[in-house]
């Protein structure tokens, strides 16, 4: 069955590094998703994708971060100079079609330390 | 401000007992409401979607409502297995410009044996 791939599963990392969680959606999905979860807290949306271009972000999702399909297969988010913060558990879904319309699909997650 | 609010926060049940998990919500123009199971630590996974125009949907043992009028959810759990522990999830998304969800912050559904 056809899964949404991420990678690191936990990266650890120093406060002010650059970090970038990779994500491997499904093949024939063309709307591509960024969601974190603090612990203990709610999922939080961050960033919607689609065509190159990003669809729809949230507040959260202000200059510090970024993202960027570099090829055909990987979807990545960037985070320019890490903080404390930062430190949650982020997934990447994807879905066929727009999300209000048809079910978005979630990766396993990313787990970031910030220290 | 769009809210999504679960209840109970956490549940503790036998194994094969029946549960109804609580979702109310303020989101509107409304869009669809779904139900997602989390395991710890692992991603959400879809149980069921609804538009405002459905007031059920099952999924095998899960069965949601929805009163787009009162705007509440329920999901509904029939015989539960300890495999069903986990956190549920209500997620509603608007319409009218912005797909934006909103996320409740799940009920804790503890099975026993």
């Amino acid at each position: 069955e056809p899964e949404v791939t991420q990678t690191p599963s936990h990266q650890v990392t120093q406060m002010g590094q650059e970090v970038i969680l990779r994500c491997v959606p499904i093949s024939n999905h063309l709307y591509f998703y960024w969601y974190r979860q603090i612990l203990g807290q709610k999922v939080e949306f961050l960033v919607s994708f689609y065509n190159n271009e990003i669809s729809e972000k949230s507040e959260i999702f202000d200059d510090q971060f970024s993202v960027e399909r570099p090829d055909g297969s990987n979807f990545t988010l960037k985070i320019r100079s890490t903080k404390l913060e930062d430190s949650a558990m982020y997934f990447c879904a994807s879905s066929e079609f727009l999300a209000p319309d048809t079910e978005a699909f979630f990766g396993q997650g990313t787990r970031l330390t910030v220290v | 401000k769009n809210q999504v609010e679960q209840s109970p926060q956490s549940l503790i049940i036998l194994e094969g007992k029946n549960c109804t998990l609580q979702c109310n919500y303020t989101v509107s123009p409304f869009s669809n409401l779904r139900w997602y199971k989390q395991d710890t630590g692992r991603g959400p996974v879809s149980l069921t979607i609804m538009t405002f125009s459905e007031n059920t949907k099952s999924n095998g043992r899960y069965t949601a409502t929805l009163d787009a009028d009162t705007k509440q959810s329920s999901l509904h759990i029939t015989a539960s297995q300890l495999s069903d522990s986990a956190s549920y999830i209500c997620v509603v998304t608007p319409t009218g410009g912005s797909y934006i969800p909103t996320f409740g912050r799940g009920t804790s559904l503890i099975v026993h044996p």
